[in-house]
Parts: structure tokens; sequence; C-alpha cells
């Protein structure tokens, strides 16, 4: 089954603690991206990867890193969050094919920074 | 750039009535556009999309959205709506080479049907 999936899907951390959230995608697409989603803000790129070891900034990158060492796994990693960061966070894929443009999600990680 | 603004952050409806969920966008390219539904406690499933040819664009679940170009609209509609189309639904619009196919979002609409 194609699918993009996230772990951990809960997670409560406290100011500063170092945290991973994984993703991985198996249709081997080459567009990855990070979104979060606040109430009434809809949801927001923080960072994409166009392929391995092609990443760049999307809307909202302040305090997010990520990696993208292998094609189906791109990572989020907060190195010190705050409590501004509590949201709810969603991997996305998309292939290069032209005329495709469609994403896939994943089922969200919802994360709260005390 | 691109922003989407959906205008209603609530819709109340009850079950078997029509439901229209509004959605303009502003681009200075042409754009493409999309209607995607969260279910509680879910991610993000696609409903709808216009990537081009006719404005009147048919959907899952029995949704379809129209594409007005001169409006800048792409408003979602359903005749005939169920209780298990309690979600929220998001508009989002994407133009080409973006990088990464990055979408742009709107603010989302929560839909509950009511009995």
């Amino acid at each position: 089954e194609a699918q993009v999936t996230q772990n951990p899907r809960y997670l409560i951390t406290v100011t500063g603690k170092k945290l991973t959230v994984t993703c991985s995608q198996n249709m081997n697409h080459e567009y990855m991206s990070w979104y979060r989603q606040d109430p009434g803000l809809g949801l927001r790129q923080i960072y994409y990867s166009m392929n391995v070891e092609v990443t760049d900034k999307g809307d909202v990158p302040e305090g997010y890193k990520v990696s993208r060492k292998e094609k189906r796994n791109f990572p989020l990693i907060l190195e010190s969050p705050s409590p501004n960061q509590t949201s709810l966070y969603f991997c996305a894929s998309s292939g290069q094919r032209e005329f495709s443009y469609e994403q896939y999600f994943g089922p969200g990680t919802r994360l709260t920074v005390t | 750039a691109q922003s989407v603004t959906q205008l209603d952050s609530q819709v109340p409806v009850f079950e078997e009535a029509p439901v229209e969920l509004r959605c303009n966008y502003s681009s200075s390219v042409s754009v493409y556009l999309f209607w995607y539904v969260q279910y509680p406690n879910q991610g993000l499933q696609l409903l709808l999309k216009y990537l081009s040819g006719s404005t009147l664009v048919k959907g899952i679940n029995g949704f379809e959205a129209e594409f007005n170009k001169s409006q800048t609209s792409f408003h979602l509609r359903k005749p005939s709506v169920h209780i298990s189309d309690t979600a929220e639904y998001f508009c989002a619009v994407s133009v080409y080479g973006a990088a990464g196919n990055k979408l742009t979002f709107g603010g989302g609409t929560r839909v509950l049907v009511k009995p």
C-alpha cells in the first residue's frame, strides 16, 4: 500500500530537549515536505526536499532542521524545542512526474512542548 | 507569492442539505487548485484538483468544485451531505514549477453535519 508514515503520532516534551520526528514514504517520490498545522492558519510549509541531499527552507523554518540522506526518509529535527512549536505536524511526498502535483500526507504528529 | 482565503471558518449544516465552502485565491501566475479533507485525528486526503481543462471538477464522495478565473475562486459543493462528511476542509494552490510542488493552504473550514 502506498503510504507516508510518521513517528511518533503523539509526543509531549519539555523546552530544550532535542527531538526527531521521522517520516518515510514508499512511493519512490522525489519531493518531500514538512508542514505544521495551527488553528485558523491552515498548513504552512516548514522545509522541503527536492531529492537526496537537496533541502530548502519553506515559509516557517525557524527552529527546525531536516536532512535527506535516503530518498524514502525525511526526518524533522527540533534541536531546542520551545512552546511555540506546539502544533500538529504533517509530512508529505510528491512525485516529479509532470502534471502530477498531488501531495500525499502522513497521519500527522501532535507535538506538545511544555 | 500566492495566498488562499477560506471565507468561512465553520459551517454547520443539516444532514441531506447542500453545502458550499468558499475559497478565493490570489496569484500573479496561473495556479493549480486543490481541495483536501481532514477527518478527525487523520491526515489530509485529496478530494479533487483542478489542473486545466473543464472548470467543473468532480471529486470523491460526491463533491465537486468550480474554477472561476475571473473571480479567482474555487468553491466546493455537495448537493446532499451525510454525517460522515463532518470534517475540516482545506483549499490549496500550487503553481507550475513550484519547488517541491509546494502547496499554499487556506485556513480551513470546519463542517459540522447535524442529524
